[in-house]
């Protein structure tokens, strides 16, 4: 089945390490997202990457990297600078389709630093 | 810019309610439109979508409306179940902004549904 997987479902940390989450897709798809999402919260979007070893920035993008070095993965580091890092983390992708972008989503995965 | 605006939750409702979520959206030029569910602990998952002017969505009962001239997209289900306790989050994708691939989100809105 395709679909998208994110690894892993639960991770905590240590203020002031460096974490990266996983995401690989096996749809073929060309773009790729991270959004962050907190309690009671939308879904706000990180990086985004249309084609390999090319992504921007979305509109939180501080204290986090990306690599897009492959077509199915999409990687997110989240580093010591991210000020507020426990949230969770949702990785998607899409492809157009008669003009139409619609995402598909992983199972995210939550993140907790203490 | 694009926006979507959503109906503040939690909306609370009895099992075989009626539901009605309200979303409205601003946009450049002629977008598609998705309703995405979030159930507790999970991903999105895409609903329903249109993608023309009075084109309705539909997917498990829900049912949402492309009403291009009060530019809105409201979902509906007719008898809803503890089951569709979720978060609901109406979206748009335009193409005439650069960035056709990135979607608009509204905030989400929680529905509980009780026995």
């Amino acid at each position: 089945d395709g679909g998208i997987t994110q690894s892993p479902k639960y991770l905590f940390r240590k203020e002031g390490q460096n974490v990266t989450l996983s995401c690989e897709q096996n749809l073929n798809h060309d773009a790729m997202y991270w959004y962050r999402q907190d309690p009671g919260q939308g879904l706000r979007l990180i990086y985004y990457s249309q084609i390999v070893n090319d992504f921007q920035k979305g509109d939180i993008a501080e204290g986090y990297s990306v690599s897009r070095e492959k077509k199915e993965s999409f990687p997110l580091t989240v580093t010591s600078a991210q000020k507020n890092p426990t949230a969770f983390y949702l990785c998607a992708s899409s492809t157009r389709q008669r003009s139409v972008y619609e995402q598909y989503f992983g199972p995210g995965t939550r993140l907790t630093v203490t | 810019g694009n926006s979507v605006t959503q109906m503040e939750g939690p909306v609370t409702l009895s099992e075989e309610a009626f539901l009605t979520i309200n979303c409205t959206y601003t946009a450049t030029g002629y977008p598609s439109l998705f309703w995405y569910v979030q159930y507790p602990g999970e991903g999105l998952q895409l609903l329903l979508k249109a993608t023309k002017a009075d084109d309705k969505g539909s997917n498990k009962g829900f049912e949402a409306t492309y009403r291009k001239e009060t530019t809105s997209f409201h979902l509906e289900k007719g008898s809803v179940q503890v089951s569709d306790s979720a978060v609901y989050f109406c979206a748009l994708s335009d193409p005439a902004s650069g960035g056709s691939y990135i979607p608009t989100f509204g905030r989400g809105t929680s529905l509980i549904v009780h026995p």
